[in-house]
């Protein structure tokens, strides 16, 4: 079965300051999304990543898909308070219609 | 608006009582799993179907039960409540455009 390894599991960062998240896959990853929870809220859909080398953007988050397509980061620029909460990854373990397979998560907090 | 809607929000069970937790979709999506949900784990799968009267198992399927007679609705029941079950639980639909998550239920069994 795919594992999806997230890292760091925790992130404190100074507001401003730029920061990214990881999620590694032991096996190819046919579609990758990313996901942001506030706490105690549900998911927020950021991104949907499925070429290798394939890169996304949205306001100060960027998503990317290594060429091999077995891992991706996300990348914050400049991050605010508004930034913080549970970054999830989701992985679609092969083509069609499947579950996802999601990571353990990264809890980010934004220090002024 | 068009989504996943899940009920209840909250709710709290004594050891040993059922309930069903609701999940309904308008998006006509075949696809509609459920996962739990609980701090430092991520997201589990319990159950998922991949269209009205198929269901199967996912990574933690043991105290839960599901069926699906409708496209729309994928409810998810608990057969005799466990605090070990206390979780977040959120259903979601999916089609080949992308998964579309619920948002929540939070279940405490005392």
């Amino acid at each position: 079965s795919q594992e999806l390894e997230q890292s760091p599991q925790s992130l404190i960062v100074q507001e401003g300051k730029n920061l990214t998240i990881n999620c590694t896959s032991s096996k190819t990853l046919y579609g990758l999304y990313w996901y942001k929870q506030k706490y105690g809220e549900g998911l927020i859909f950021l991104m949907m990543l499925q070429k290798g080398g394939e890169e996304k953007s949205h306001e100060k988050i960027t998503a990317k898909l290594d060429e091999k397509k077995q891992q991706s980061s996300l990348h914050i620029t400049a991050s605010q308070p508004s930034h913080a909460g549970i970054y999830l990854c989701g992985a679609l373990p092969s083509t069609g219609n499947t579950p996802l397979v999601f990571g353990k998560g990264t809890r980010l907090s934004v220090i002024a | 608006n068009a989504g996943v809607t899940q009920t209840p929000k909250f709710q709290v069970l004594k050891t040993g009582q059922s309930m069903t937790l609701q999940c309904a979709q308008d998006m006509n999506h075949e696809y509609m799993s459920w996962y739990r949900q609980d701090p430092g784990m991520g997201l589990r799968l319990i159950h998922y179907s991949v269209g009205a009267g198929i269901t199967d198992q996912g990574e933690v399927p043991n105290g839960y039960n599901v069926s699906r007679s409708t496209t729309e609705d994928f409810p998810l029941r608990l057969l005799s409540a466990a605090p070990s079950q206390t979780s977040v639980y959120f259903c979601a639909s999916s089609s080949r455009l992308g998964y579309t998550f619920g948002s929540g239920t939070r279940l405490t069994v005392v």
